[in-house]
C-alpha cells in the first residue's frame, strides 16, 4: 500500500537555527497538508498545499515557516529561526482531492529544540 | 472556541465489550467527518469515514447526524488491539482542505 514518508524521523536542533522537515507524498494525490502535535496535545493543521502553492494556512503558520515543492516527489516545511515552542511531532499528510477525501499521513518527523 | 469536542476519557473496557465515543463539530458547514485512530507516539491513521446515512466497516460503526453536529463511533466486540487513541476528524472546506481535529478518547480494552 503507497503511503507517505517523511525523513528524518527525529531532527534535534539548537534554537534559533533553522530547520527542513522533508515529506514525499502518496505519488497520484494532488494536495498535501503540513500538521504539527504538541506533546500531549491536539493534532493541529498548519498549512494546505495544491498546484504549487499555499491554498490555506492557519495562524500557525506565521512569517517563520515556509512550504516547497522543490521537485515532484519531495515536499517541504522550513522552520526558520527556531523557538524552543516549535518542539513538537510534525505530521505531512497527502489526499487525492481536497473535498470529502481521507488525508493520509506520514509516521512523523519529532523536532526537539535545545 | 473547539472546533471539535470529544471526551477524552479514558475508557477502560473488557475484551468483547462494546464500547460508543461521541464527538460534536461547532462549524455547521462542516463537509466531512472523519475517524482516525492513533497509537502512542504514532502517526494518525484512518479508521474509517462518517457518511450521513451511517456506515459500517466490520466491527466499527460510524454515524453522523447533521442536525446536531454529533458524530459517533461504536465498537463491538472490543479487542486488545483496538486500544489507542481516537480522533474525530471534521473538515471545513474553504479554499482547501483544512482538518479539525479533536483531542482524542483513550481506550484501552482489558484481557
Amino acid at each position: 500500500e503507497p503511503e507517505v514518508t517523511q525523513t528524518p524521523s527525529h531532527q534535534v536542533t539548537q534554537m534559533g537555527q533553522e530547520v527542513i522537515l522533508r515529506c514525499v507524498p502518496i505519488s497520484n494525490h494532488l494536495y498535501f497538508y503540513w500538521y504539527r502535535q504538541i506533546l500531549g496535545q491536539k493534532v493541529e493543521f498548519l498549512v494546505s498545499f495544491y498546484n504549487n502553492e499555499i491554498s490555506e494556512k492557519s495562524e500557525i503558520f506565521d512569517d517563520q515557516f515556509s512550504v516547497e515543492r522543490p521537485d515532484g516527489s519531495n515536499f517541504t516545511l522550513k522552520i526558520r529561526s527556531t523557538k524552543l515552542e516549535d518542539s513538537a511531532m510534525y505530521f505531512c499528510a497527502s489526499s487525492e482531492q481536497s473535498i470529502n477525501q481521507p488525508q493520509h499521513f506520514g509516521d512523523g518527523t519529532r523536532l526537539s529544540i535545545l | 472556541r473547539k472546533e471539535v469536542e470529544q471526551d477524552p476519557g479514558p475508557f477502560n473496557v473488557p475484551e468483547g465489550a462494546t464500547v460508543a465515543f461521541n464527538c460534536t463539530y461547532s462549524n455547521s458547514a462542516s463537509q466531512s467527518f472523519f475517524w482516525y485512530r492513533q497509537d502512542c507516539r504514532k502517526e494518525p491513521k484512518l479508521l474509517m469515514s462518517v457518511y450521513s446515512s451511517g456506515n459500517e466497516d466490520g466491527r466499527f460503526t460510524a454515524q453522523l447526524n447533521r442536525a446536531s453536529q454529533y458524530i459517533s463511533l461504536l465498537i463491538r466486540d472490543s479487542k486488545l488491539s483496538d486500544s489507542a487513541t481516537y480522533l474525530c476528524v471534521v473538515n471545513l472546506f474553504l479554499t482547501g482542505n483544512q482538518f479539525y481535529f479533536g483531542t482524542g478518547t483513550s481506550l484501552t480494552v482489558i484481557p
